[in-house]
């Protein structure tokens, strides 16, 4: 059945860069999604990458996909405390997209000053 | 409204009781999604409606738990008999169809809190 793993926990410094990874099983999924999660708030849509893309870079971020491993990363730069928060990796069940999500377990992203 | 609404935002109740949780979509969103996030824990798939296909039940934890939904408007999840571990925050998202069929991105409510005691 479909699984999205990622690790649970990264500290960085803040300027530093971040890379959170993210591991999935559903070959056929056509999107790949990463979410934000803010204390106390609400699910918020970072970016996305299609699948038949390498790397898709907004801004501060950079999504790298490798299908061939099924594996996808978040890479934020010049990271602020203001991006602690948890990030989940999600995919679109099914090649069809017009399935379910399924989300990873979530990254918890802590900036040090 | 301007985004998915749910309610209440946060409900107690006993051992025992039954619940409904309610959510409305974005206006004209086709797809809504139901999730349960335990404390510290990611999003466990509940249930899924695309217009006016048949749902995908499949994320559904036991027999206490069903929703509804009245064409592409509202949905209410209900869960029979609670039980403490059902505690849990249940978040909601909708979504519409771009070209070609394909979902665009769901956006999620603030969610409904539920602690069962």
């Amino acid at each position: 059945g479909e699984d999205v793993e990622q690790s649970l926990f990264l500290s960085v410094r803040e300027g530093d860069s971040s890379v959170i990874n993210c591991t999935y099983t559903d070959s056929s999924s056509t999107y790949l999604y990463w979410y934000k999660q803010e204390p106390g708030a609400g699910l918020q849509l970072l970016t996305y990458i299609f699948s038949n893309m390498d790397m898709k870079q907004d801004q501060r971020l950079t999504v790298l996909l490798n299908k061939k491993d099924k594996h996808l990363s978040l890479r934020i730069a010049d990271t602020q405390t203001g991006d602690s928060a948890i990030y989940f990796c999600a995919e679109s069940a099914g090649s069809s997209n017009t399935g379910k999500l399924i989300f990873g377990q979530g990254t918890t992203l802590q900036v040090k000053p | 409204g301007a985004g998915v609404s749910q309610s209440p935002s946060n409900k107690v109740t006993e051992k025992g009781k039954d619940v409904e949780l309610r959510c409305d979509p974005i206006s004209g969103h086709t797809a809504l999604y139901w999730y349960r996030q335990r404390l510290g824990q990611g999003l466990e798939f509940l249930i899924y409606f695309q217009g006016n296909s048949a749902p995908d039940k499949s994320g559904l934890p036991s027999d206490r738990f069903s929703a509804e939904r009245t064409g592409e408007s509202v949905s209410t999840l209900t869960i029979q008999r609670t039980q403490q571990e059902d505690s849990a925050v249940y978040l909601c998202a909708s979504s519409s169809i771009r070209d070609r069929g394909m979902n665009t991105e769901a956006f999620f409510g603030q969610g409904t809190r539920l602690t069962v005691v």
